[in-house]
């Protein structure tokens, strides 16, 4: 199984600063097809997770252009450009290249 | 819009059944794959299992093989989750999600969520 490790553990951020998060992964998430499936959510405080980024570095369907994600291989970061008071929430990176679809542990945002 | 509906959520006694069901709306269900994602309480996700479109292959993760049963009724829009020998640590929110897939979207994600049930299993 891949196991997803993100740092840090928590995250206490400055309103409009930028922030960034880390997620690695114990094996290459390049895929066979070319594509590397690493995915961002995003989960509000009492609310189902969102997707935010896929394929390492696109953003789904409405969400905000301060949120981008980089990476290649095992090593993948998501950054908010400025941190606004809707972004407190708990951030999880997931890999769908291989069954089981595995998570990582999340990293909490709060605000300063 | 995209609705996913889960119910069938309760208190169960550890080696108890439960049946979850998914209703879905707002996209052409029989073309997705779909999931159940559960997360214990104060925890991280956890992907339990997927099924094709058609049903005709399942995965499971190692910690529910043999005990949980994934299925879907195309012509009903929902999907079921049967799940037995229940134990304390399957407690969790489970979620019902659309997997937006390499056969239908050329990529892979979880691209729509539920609201939660919640199963709690204990004496």
């Amino acid at each position: 199984d891949i196991v997803m490790t993100q740092t840090p553990l928590s995250s206490p951020v400055t309103l409009g600063q930028p922030a960034s998060f880390s997620c690695r992964s114990s094996q290459s998430l390049a895929n066979s097809d070319g594509n590397t499936y690493l995915n961002w959510l995003q989960q509000r405080p009492g609310q189902p997770p969102r997707l935010l980024i896929y394929k390492i570095s696109n953003r789904f369907s409405g969400v905000p252009d301060r949120f981008s994600g980089s990476g290649a291989g095992t090593n993948f970061t998501l950054r908010i450009s400025r941190v606004e008071a809707e972004d407190v929430g708990i951030y999880y990176c997931m890999q769908a290249t291989q069954y089981p679809l595995t998570f990582g542990g999340g990293t909490k945002v709060e605000i300063k | 819009e995209v609705q996913l509906v889960e119910s069938g959520g309760g208190l169960v006694q550890p080696g108890g059944s439960l049946r979850l069901s998914c209703a879905a709306s707002g996209f052409t269900f029989n073309t997705y794959e779909m999931s159940w994602v559960r997360q214990a309480p104060g925890k991280g996700l956890e992907w339990v299992a997927t099924i094709i479109s058609t049903g005709s292959r399942i995965y499971y993760a190692d910690s529910v093989k043999g005990r949980f049963t994934l299925s879907r009724d195309n012509s009903k829009n929902t999907l079921y989750l049967q799940m037995n020998s229940l134990r304390a640590e399957d407690t969790a929110v489970y979620y019902c999600a659309k997997y937006c897939t390499t056969n239908s979207c050329y990529t892979r994600y979880f691209d729509s969520w539920g609201q939660g049930t919640l199963v709690t299993v204990s004496s």
